[in-house]
């Protein structure tokens, strides 16, 4: 069966810090991957997809990057974190073709 | 790029059955249509999907009309741990897989 990993589940970083946070999914091949962003008590944002290894979309161009390594390796990151970028980060994926859309158990970060 | 448009928030009591209703007006010839239930500090959690007509499954049914610009999630008799945020979101292959999710209803369920 497949499983998707994202981690840490909180994250409290200084304003101006980098960022990486890693999801990983198991038992599928080439998924379609993505980033959502939620703030507290509002809907989810789009901010990155990728149907592909090296394949990124950017919805969100911000202070934000995304890398697809690996064919099941997704990761955001950020150079310098502003105020704004707290949140809930979830990663997603999918099966090409198929859009329904399987959930980690997301990242809660605050950057203070 | 389809855009969804529900209702923002619905009440409704214990063992009533409730209707959430999604407007998707611009859907594509290729597009399904997915739900999805969200609690607190949780990633969403799929519920049904469907390309058209009727589908259902063992906690909901999905209601498609033949020109799919809706679609109506029906929740049999509800209790009160159905109280969640209910996505509906479109899309597929002619969006390029990009998956936008909208507003989601706020279901609360009394006792």
């Amino acid at each position: 069966s497949q499983t998707i990993h994202q981690w840490p589940a909180t994250l409290v970083q200084p304003v101006g810090s980098p960022l990486s946070l890693e999801c990983t999914v198991e038992g599928t091949s080439n998924p379609n991957l993505y980033w959502y962003r939620q703030a507290a008590g509002r809907g989810l944002q789009l901010l990155f997809y990728s149907v592909g290894i090296g394949q990124i979309s950017s919805e969100v161009p911000q202070n934000l990057s995304a890398s697809r390594p690996q064919d099941r390796q997704f990761i955001l990151s950020s150079k310098k974190l502003l105020l704004s970028d707290s949140g809930f980060y979830l990663c997603a994926w999918s099966a090409g073709g198929n859009e329904k859309l399987f959930f980690g158990s997301g990242t809660q970060l605050s950057v203070l | 790029l389809a855009k969804t448009t529900q209702p923002i928030s619905m009440d409704s009591y214990e063992g009533q059955e409730v209707n959430i209703t999604c407007s998707h007006n611009n859907i594509a010839t290729n597009d399904y249509i997915t739900w999805y239930q969200q609690f607190p500090s949780q990633g969403p959690r799929f519920i049904i999907q469907g390309y058209k007509t009727k589908v259902t499954n063992e906690v909901a049914s999905l209601f498609i009309p033949a020109d799919r610009k809706s679609s109506t999630l029906s929740l049999p008799r509800v209790s009160l741990s159905d109280t969640a945020v209910y996505y509906c979101l479109v899309g597929g292959m002619d969006s390029s897989y990009k998956l936008i999710f909208g507003s989601g209803t706020r279901l609360l369920v009394r006792p």
